[in-house]
């Protein structure tokens, strides 16, 4: 089955620096890719999402690329404030056809002001 | 429109007991999928359910079981409680229309076996 891999698993940045999270997959005929972010104490939400036909996407100040043929896609955040300290998600899913997630293991991240 | 919704929020058990979770989606979803979150797992997929119908399942054994009603509305069922089904067990809601779509996720029930 599908397995993804997410690093680093915690991250510190003063607040204004960028971060950066990565994660890798296996299943090739994945073609869905959401980043969710959990804050403490409260539900999952997703933040930012692409899908398999495209490379690159941006929402303000976060961005999300993709390498298909690397198997790879990472999470860009710019310019970081101390409300994005939370764990963030990355999560796998359309190789079934049907609605399921194959999520990282997390990452904590902590922006101090 | 209001979210997903579950409950209970909170649950207490022993082990051997058995518990049921409900999860109300978003109206007009039709797709609910379940989902464990322990600190040592992470967030793992359970099972997935669409028109009644289960149409994907994890890797959990046969205590976790499931049902949608016609109204979506979804439940889960663990037998037989053992310490390590204490986890945070949230529920997601999707309209599902042939491509894949965002998953809205409920609040979750923290269930506690002792």
């Amino acid at each position: 089955g599908e397995n993804v891999e997410q690093h680093p698993s915690t991250l510190s940045v003063q607040e204004g620096d960028s971060a950066v999270i990565k994660c890798t997959y296996s299943d090739s005929a994945s073609n869905y890719f959401p980043w969710y972010k959990q804050e403490l104490g409260k539900r999952p939400q997703l933040i930012i999402d692409i899908r398999s036909n495209v490379g690159e996407k941006k929402d303000q100040r976060i961005a999300v690329t993709l390498n298909k043929t690397a198997k790879h896609f990472s999470l860009h955040i710019t310019e970081t404030q101390p409300e994005d300290s939370a764990v963030y998600f990355c999560a796998v899913g359309g190789s079934t056809g049907f609605q399921k997630l194959v999520f990282g293991t997390g990452t904590r991240l902590l922006v101090s002001p | 429109k209001a979210g997903v919704t579950q409950t209970p929020r909170y649950l207490i058990k022993t082990r051997g007991q058995q518990v049921t979770l409900s999860c109300s989606p978003i109206s007009g979803h039709r797709s609910v999928s379940w989902y464990q979150q322990t600190p040592g797992q992470g967030l793992q997929f359970l099972f997935e359910y669409f028109s009644e119908t289960q149409r994907n399942k994890g890797n959990f054994p046969g205590r976790f079981s499931g049902r949608q009603f016609s109204n979506s509305r979804s439940e889960m069922n663990v037998s037989t409680l053992e310490l390590g089904d204490s986890a945070l067990y949230l529920c997601a809601s999707s309209l599902d229309q042939g491509a894949y779509n965002e998953q809205f996720f409920g609040p979750g029930t923290r269930l506690t076996v002792l």
